[in-house]
């Protein structure tokens, strides 16, 4: 089993929809969850963290649930300029770095 | 800016070539990361260091040796190079390996091609 496994995408939708992207892990004793960010041949940047209580900024939202070791990020009311890879990234071990996911792909157009 | 400068930026070798590529974070991180993207594959990381001591080495190859000097800067040494290793490398700094909700910090990475 792939340590950290989404979506394959791409995913394309018209501006205004509403997108989720999911996220499993392999290791139940995982303790920091995160979401980046790449656009096409840039470097990845941080979109938002993930808490356990789930978390919001703006028009994106973030949800955890440990028992079915599962990660989602939901984007309300797409913009053009979502269009980017989005990356679930997992620390698998305490004091071991972080995995990256291969990566779901959203293109938005108007 | 992210405060994690690469270079260069592009990198064309052949298989004999011996080349580096170099990496500075301004951001007082303690910890520093060389990854590997390739086309339609994850990031795959490549090594680590935390307070300049090598802490993870994921089976690279050998024709890939890291350096780093000090917590601010980070080498990767390349040769004899293979032209499967062609991708984007990026390097990545953090303020210490495995600390609850740590934040990488990505530099625009070099594309190297190896011919």
């Amino acid at each position: 089993r792939k340590e950290v496994e989404q979506d394959p995408g791409p995913f394309n939708v018209p501006e205004g929809a509403t997108v989720a992207f999911n996220c499993t892990y392999s290791n139940s004793a995982s303790q920091s969850f995160f979401w980046y960010r790449q656009d096409c041949r840039k470097e990845p940047k941080l979109l938002m963290s993930v808490y356990s209580s789930g978390n919001e900024d703006g028009r994106f939202t973030a949800q955890l649930n440990r028992a079915s070791q599962y990660s989602s990020l939901v984007i309300r009311d797409s913009k053009l300029s979502d269009s980017a890879t989005y990356l679930c990234v997992v620390n698998m071990q305490a004091g071991t770095a972080l995995i990256f996911g291969k990566g779901t792909t959203l293109s938005v157009s108007s | 800016e992210t405060g994690v400068t690469q270079t260069p930026r592009h990198l064309v070798m052949g298989m004999t070539n011996k080349k580096s590529l170099k990496c500075e974070q301004h951001l007082g991180h303690n910890a520093m990361y060389w990854y590997k993207q390739s086309a339609k594959k994850p990031l795959e990381l490549m090594f680590v260091y935390n307070f300049k001591e090598q802490t993870e080495n994921n089976s690279v190859p050998s024709r890939f040796s890291p350096e780093c000097p000090n917590s601010s800067h980070l080498f990767l040494h390349l040769h004899t190079l293979q032209p499967e290793d062609s991708a984007l490398y990026l390097c990545a700094s953090s303020h210490a390996v495995g600390e609850t909700n740590e934040k990488l910090f990505f530099g625009s990475g070099t594309q190297l091609s190896v011919l």
